[in-house]
């Protein structure tokens, strides 16, 4: 079983839709997730990161972690154009090793 | 502005040869990294510094070297030894929390 699983797309939404984006996780360690959006041929930027399960909003982008399922989730409201990037899932174990990053998924909102 | 730059954006290098990456900070973060990124994987550590003078191996570390000589600079060497060094290569440096960490934007390495 891999680590972290999330699905490369590409996901094509027209303007205006609701995106939800998704990865699984097998370690149980856990304990910080991230997501970072990257444009083509840019560095990756960190868009949110949350600490516990639950909901974190932030204007149209919210972030959810069920960790009993070993699930976050990254939705996107209105989507817009200058939305469509890849979208990478990141996990911290909070106290050692590294980031562990998803493949990314590849999104693109249609005018 | 604060930020991260990496430079050249774009690098061509012949087999057998070593070519050194730049990666410089002016945000005051103490710890810096290396990640690779190949087409459809997600990123791959290669070497981290949280001080200066002080750097460890990533998952990737071989075929590739680092110095920490400087708080703001954080170079990487892809030496001929490593066998496919053909990727997008990122810098990324954080203030102690290793889950906030900032991008540069990148430089793609090609070997001929």
């Amino acid at each position: 079983q891999k680590e972290v699983e999330q699905d490369p797309g590409p996901l094509s939404v027209p303007e205006g839709a609701i995106v939800s984006l998704n990865c699984t996780y097998s370690n149980s360690a856990f304990q910080y997730f991230m997501w970072y959006r990257q444009y083509s041929r840019k560095g990756p930027e960190l868009l949110m990161y949350t600490y516990s399960s639950g909901n974190k909003e932030d204007g149209r982008f919210t972030a959810q972690v069920d960790k009993s399922s070993k699930y976050i989730s990254l939705f996107i409201r209105d989507s817009q154009p200058s939305d469509s990037a890849t979208y990478l899932c990141a996990f911290w174990g909070g106290s050692q090793g590294n980031l562990i990053f998803g493949k990314g998924t590849k999104l693109s909102v249609k005018p | 502005d604060g930020g991260i730059t990496q430079s050249p954006k774009y690098l061509f290098r012949k087999e057998g040869q070593n070519v050194t990456l730049s990666c410089e900070q002016n945000l005051n973060h103490d710890a810096m990294y290396w990640y690779r990124q190949d087409p459809g994987q997600g990123l791959r550590l290669i070497y981290y510094s949280q001080i200066v003078n002080d750097f460890q191996k990533g998952d990737i570390a071989e075929g590739y070297s680092v110095s920490r000589e400087k708080k703001e600079s954080f170079p990487l060497t892809v030496t001929s030894a490593q066998k496919n060094p053909t990727a997008f290569y990122l810098c990324a440096s954080s203030m102690g929390t290793i889950h906030e960490q900032f991008f540069g934007p990148g430089t793609r390495l090609t070997v001929l």
